[in-house]
């Protein structure tokens, strides 16, 4: 089955980019989506398609997805995107999410 | 503004049903599916699978093939998420999460429904 794959934890300073990449086979081939989700909460969708992010979501919040990696980049970090982010992608009518990426803002 | 406002907390004993309730408003109910995504404490998500409101055709994920069921009501503007002989490993909060069709992303989601599976 298919399967992607994120970095357990990711740490920046506030103010820098953190950068969350998420791996999988081809998966540049694919559409990629991003959620972020705060403890206790349910998750948001920042990022669809690739690059795309929803009303209401800042543009420090982009996306790329390439080869076989997409990318989630926070720039201008800030304390309040201290959360865990998942990577999302679709095979063989199948939703798959990455194992998730806590971020830390210190 | 679109709402999923999902049922209360559930404990359930092995081998037992759990029916989760997701009620929607605030967008046309049968032009969007609805998918299931659950999360087990301190894990990560696992999508359960999908439903179209339109014609009610499912999408399960395989490893939950012939325990789950997902139906809808459009007399309500309800989703509703059956899991049959539950396991210690089934407790989780289930999320139900609107999808216009089973391969776009999941862009509005319910505030999520615990179930303990405890003896």
């Amino acid at each position: 089955s298919y399967a992607l794959t994120q970095p357990p934890s990711v740490s920046v300073s506030p103010g820098q980019t953190a950068s969350i990449t998420c791996s999988g086979n081809k998966l540049g081939d694919k559409y990629a989506c991003w959620y972020q989700q705060k403890p206790g909460q349910s998750p948001v969708l920042v990022i669809y398609q690739d690059t795309k992010r929803p009303s209401g979501i800042p543009e420090r919040f982009s996306g790329s997805n390439s080869g076989n990696t997409a990318t989630l980049t926070i720039s201008g970090t800030q304390a309040m995107d201290e959360a865990d982010y998942y990577c999302q992608a679709w095979d063989s009518s199948t939703v798959v999410f990455g194992g998730g990426t806590k971020l830390t803002v210190l | 503004q679109v709402q999923l406002v999902q049922s209360g907390a559930e404990v359930k004993k092995p081998g037992a049903s759990v029916k989760v309730s997701c009620k929607t408003s605030g967008y046309p109910f049968t032009s969007y599916g609805i998918s299931w995504v659950r999360q087990a404490p301190g894990q990560g998500l696992e999508w359960m699978g999908w439903i179209s409101v339109y014609n009610g055709n499912t999408n399960y994920a395989q490893k939950l093939q012939g325990r789950v069921t997902m139906t809808t009501d459009t007399s309500t503007n309800t989703a509703y998420m059956e899991l049959r002989s539950l396991r210690s490993d089934d407790t989780a909060v289930y999320y139900c999460a609107r999808a216009y069709n089973y391969a776009t992303p999941l862009d509005y989601w319910g505030q999520g429904t615990l179930v303990t599976v405890s003896s």
